[in-house]
């Protein structure tokens, strides 16, 4: 009973590194949802995906990337790590469109130093 | 952007009273509406879910959402100190293809 596994769980970065952030989920869900939350805020959605080679931009997509090859992945690139983007990233996937709830991964607790 | 507003707290409670937490959406044509529990250095689990007008009952929890206020409410009854946490209001978007989050409000129960 995986559901959502993301890998790493926390990570440190050098300004200017890049990395990927790794999501898979078992749950053959076709939406998959990268979230970032900083301290005391709510999540704010990075890129989203509506089904295999299909990906949209969320609220706060800049100096991110993502793709989504198969069902069960969907990693998240960062390219040129900067400060502002320490955070928790969560990634999250859910069965359908609307009526239907997202289930979230353990997260990764990212610092860019 | 559309938005969801919450009251970040802390809301105080002590153990046994009713704890209420409020939540205003901005996007009139929202459908579906959630309440996620996040304890703190976890994850947002899913607690309520909401899609017509009136009240929702599920144990202690009872959501009640008001589509024409534009309104979305989770009572806890019988609060415990096991509900101390982070609670995120969130609704679909316009093309219901993704969450919207609120800022959260932390509880706090006391023994």
């Amino acid at each position: 009973n995986a559901g959502v596994t993301q890998t790493p769980k926390f990570r440190i970065l050098k300004i200017g590194q890049s990395m990927t952030l790794q999501c898979a989920q078992d749950m053959n869900h076709n939406y998959m949802y990268w979230y970032r939350q900083d301290p005391g805020m709510g999540l704010k959605l990075i890129y989203y995906s509506v089904g295999a080679g299909i990906t949209d931009k969320g609220e706060v997509p800049n100096g991110y990337n993502v793709s989504r090859s198969t069902t069960e992945d969907f990693p998240l690139r960062l390219e040129l790590a900067a400060p502002s983007q320490t955070s928790v990233y969560f990634c999250a996937s859910s069965p359908k469109q609307g009526h239907t709830e997202a289930f979230f991964g353990q997260g990764t607790r990212l610092t860019v130093v | 952007q559309k938005e969801v507003e919450q009251n970040s707290g802390p809301l105080s409670v002590p153990e046994g009273a009713i704890a209420s937490l409020n939540c205003t959406y901005s996007d009139r044509v929202s459908q579906s509406f959630f309440w996620y529990r996040q304890y703190s250095g976890k994850s947002p689990e899913l607690i309520m879910s909401i899609y017509s007008n009136g009240d929702k009952e599920d144990g202690r929890f009872t959501a009640q959402l008001n589509k024409a206020s534009q309104y979305v409410s989770l009572l806890i009854r019988d609060s415990q100190p096991s509900d101390s946490a982070t609670y995120l209001c969130a609704v679909n978007n316009q093309a219901g293809t993704a969450l919207i989050f609120g800022k959260g409000t932390t509880l706090s129960v006391s023994s």
